[in-house]
């Protein structure tokens, strides 16, 4: 069983629609989240960076943390076709928030004009 | 700010050769850098972390003496994938970590295609 699970899509949405995007994890012991946001042939970048349970919004782009459900959520409102990349969640452990990181495999979305 | 580069972007090579790819942080200093290794359609995997001036710590399953590290300055690691073949062909990526910050994120590079004919 992989350490992070994220369905791999593709994911296609219309323009204007929400994308709602979500990992599950096993190791209880992860507690920063991150999700970054990868265009083809490019390194990623960091979209959203949270500590622990709860919610974060910045902008369009609003992420909750479960830790009890060990389940992680990115919701873009009003998706635009620039938002057409493949997101990755990622992981770290609690004695180094931005040591190792531990990502999943990326859902590849496509928002249609 | 928090810039980092690779070089090359994409590199095509016969079986057997060795290639070295660098990554560099452009503003800023990074006492880490982690190299990852990513396939079509799956995620990125930490290969190595490399610390300014000390050798660099691999992750079960990395071949240390096939995948050099070298992390000489505080701006600059470099990968070599030595007697590479057709199953090293993948996107190599680099993050740089950032000393003295207060929010010390991983900065990624643009990643290098590496193809190993």
């Amino acid at each position: 069983q992989k350490e992070v699970e994220q369905d791999p899509g593709p994911l296609s949405v219309p323009e204007g629609a929400i994308v709602s995007l979500n990992c599950t994890y096993s190791n209880s012991a992860f507690q920063y989240f991150m999700w970054y946001r990868q265009y083809s042939r490019k390194g990623p970048e960091l979209l959203m960076y949270t500590y622990s349970s709860g919610n974060k919004e910045d902008g369009r782009f609003t992420a909750q943390v479960d830790k009890s459900s060990k389940y992680i959520s990115l919701f873009i409102r009003d998706s635009q076709p620039s938002d057409s990349a493949t997101y990755l969640c990622a992981m770290s452990l609690g004695t180094d928030s931005w040591g190792k990181l531990q990502f999943g495999a990326g859902t590849q979305v496509v928002v249609t004009p | 700010g928090a810039v980092v580069s690779q070089h090359p972007s994409r590199v095509i090579c016969k079986s057997g050769t060795s290639v070295k790819i660098e990554c560099r942080s452009l503003d800023f200093q990074a006492t880490t850098m982690f190299w990852y290794r990513q396939f079509p359609k799956q995620s990125l995997m930490l290969m190595a972390t490399s610390n300014e001036g000390s050798k660099a710590t691999y992750e079960q399953g990395v071949e240390k003496d096939k995948f050099l590290i070298n992390h000489a300055s505080l701006t600059l690691s470099t990968l070599t994938v030595t007697s590479a073949h057709p199953e090293d062909s993948s996107f190599y990526i680099c993050s740089a970590r950032a000393s003295g910050r207060s929010y010390n994120e991983q900065f990624f590079g643009p990643g290098t295609r590496l193809t190993v004919l």
